[in-house]
Order: C-alpha cells, then sequence, then structure tokens
C-alpha cells in the first residue's frame, strides 16, 4: 500500500464550473477526512466518514460542497457553481482506531494524502 | 467554534532546541497533535499527547500540556536543518492553527 492517493492533484477551472475531486484511503483504515488548506493557513476541517456514514458535515462550507463514500472505500468531494475563493489545497487523510498504551480512549491517527490543489478562475 | 492558536515564525541555529507554542480552546480535547509539513510534501503527525498526561517525550521531541492554562509546547532537541518545517498543533476537534515555520540555519 503507497498511501492516501489523492486525483486530480491540480485542477483549474472556471469560475461557476462544478468539480469533483477523489480519495483513496489506505486500504484497512476505516475512517476518511476531507480539509480545505489555504495559503499560509492551517487545515480546516470540512467533513468526515466512518465506513460510508458521513458522521460529521456541519463543517462544510457551504451547501455548494458535498462528499460521499458509497462503498466505504474511496471518496469523492464535489464542489458546484465554484468560485474564487474555493481556491486552495483541499486534502484528504484516513485512519484507522487504535489504542494508546496505557489509554482507555482509543486515537486515530490520520494519515494525510498529497492533495489536490484547486485553481478557479 | 474552537480555534487554535500559534506563533508564526521561530528561527534557530542548528544544534539549539527549538520550542514551538500553541494555545487552544476546546477544553474537553482528549488529544493534542503535532504536525510538521514540509515544502511541497503532506502532512505528516510528528506526535500526540492525551489530555491526562502533562509530558509526553519521542527521541528528538519532548510535548509538555499545561490543561490549566490551555497551553502545548514541542520542544526539539539538537534542531538540524532537516527540521525546517511549517509545524501545526491541532486538537480533538481537527481545528488547526495557522502553522509555525521553523526556519533552522547552519
Amino acid at each position: 500500500d503507497t498511501g492516501v492517493s489523492q486525483n486530480p492533484r491540480h485542477k483549474i477551472t472556471k469560475r461557476g464550473q462544478n468539480v469533483t475531486f477523489r480519495c483513496d484511503p489506505i486500504s484497512e483504515h476505516n475512517r476518511l477526512y476531507w480539509y480545505r488548506q489555504t495559503l499560509g493557513q492551517g487545515p480546516e476541517f470540512l467533513t468526515y466518514f466512518q465506513n460510508e456514514a458521513q458522521l460529521e458535515k456541519s463543517r462544510l462550507l457551504s451547501d455548494r460542497f458535498s462528499a460521499e463514500r458509497p462503498k466505504g472505500s474511496f471518496s469523492t468531494l464535489e464542489i458546484q457553481r465554484t468560485e474564487q475563493g474555493d481556491s486552495a489545497m483541499y486534502l484528504c487523510a484516513s485512519s484507522l482506531m487504535t489504542r494508546d498504551r496505557g489509554q482507555r480512549r482509543p486515537f486515530y491517527e490520520q494519515y494525510f494524502g498529497p492533495g489536490t490543489r484547486l485553481t478557479v478562475t | 467554534g474552537e480555534d487554535v492558536e500559534q506563533s508564526l515564525f521561530l528561527s534557530v541555529r542548528e544544534g539549539d532546541s527549538s520550542v514551538i507554542n500553541c494555545t487552544y480552546t476546546d477544553s474537553s480535547s482528549t488529544y493534542l497533535y503535532w504536525y510538521k509539513q514540509e515544502p511541497g510534501a503532506g502532512l505528516q503527525l510528528l506526535t500526540y499527547i492525551f489530555s491526562n498526561m502533562d509530558m509526553k517525550q519521542d527521541q528528538r521531541l519532548t510535548v509538555l500540556l499545561n490543561k490549566k492554562d490551555k497551553h502545548l509546547s514541542l520542544r526539539i532537541a539538537d534542531t538540524q536543518t532537516g527540521d525546517s518545517a511549517i509545524y501545526f498543533c491541532a486538537d480533538s476537534t481537527l481545528t488547526f492553527g495557522k502553522g509555525t515555520m521553523l526556519l533552522v540555519s547552519p
């Protein structure tokens, strides 16, 4: 397994167009996360899945953003009617539950993909 | 929403110790993370600490947690030029700081 992969790596689109990005997680990882990162900022959490269930979507930036993980494996992030402010790096991460020695609470170590850079002209 | 704050820039000489500081607002965070991002590379989890710990040491890295002040620090001993990167802290709500750029000069 080569880690989390994202496609495409770069996307240039015109304002108003729809775009879709794909993320393939590490195969045994059951959680998958989407983030947005703009220049000079840290990653901004958008949503995450446990298997095929989307457990958190209140932090999606607007109703133009949606994500799916239909079979609990790869995921897609779609942005409809893109705006110039959507230009950013979109990051995907996946994780598997582990337990740290001596801790009762589970821990999820996230492995990040290389990202998809979106430019909206 | 929750907030995580970091100083933006730190410059040290090779061989010195580096200390990167972070403050957070989410008092219910069960664990806090430090990530490293090198130019052109993805984010990499460097270390983490559970909220019931005050300190965690991992080779050259030492994490200190002050829950009362909601303050987290990352100390890198014997800093090397290869440690030059942006370091992010994050809380359990997956809120990240803006990152601290560490520049290590020879």
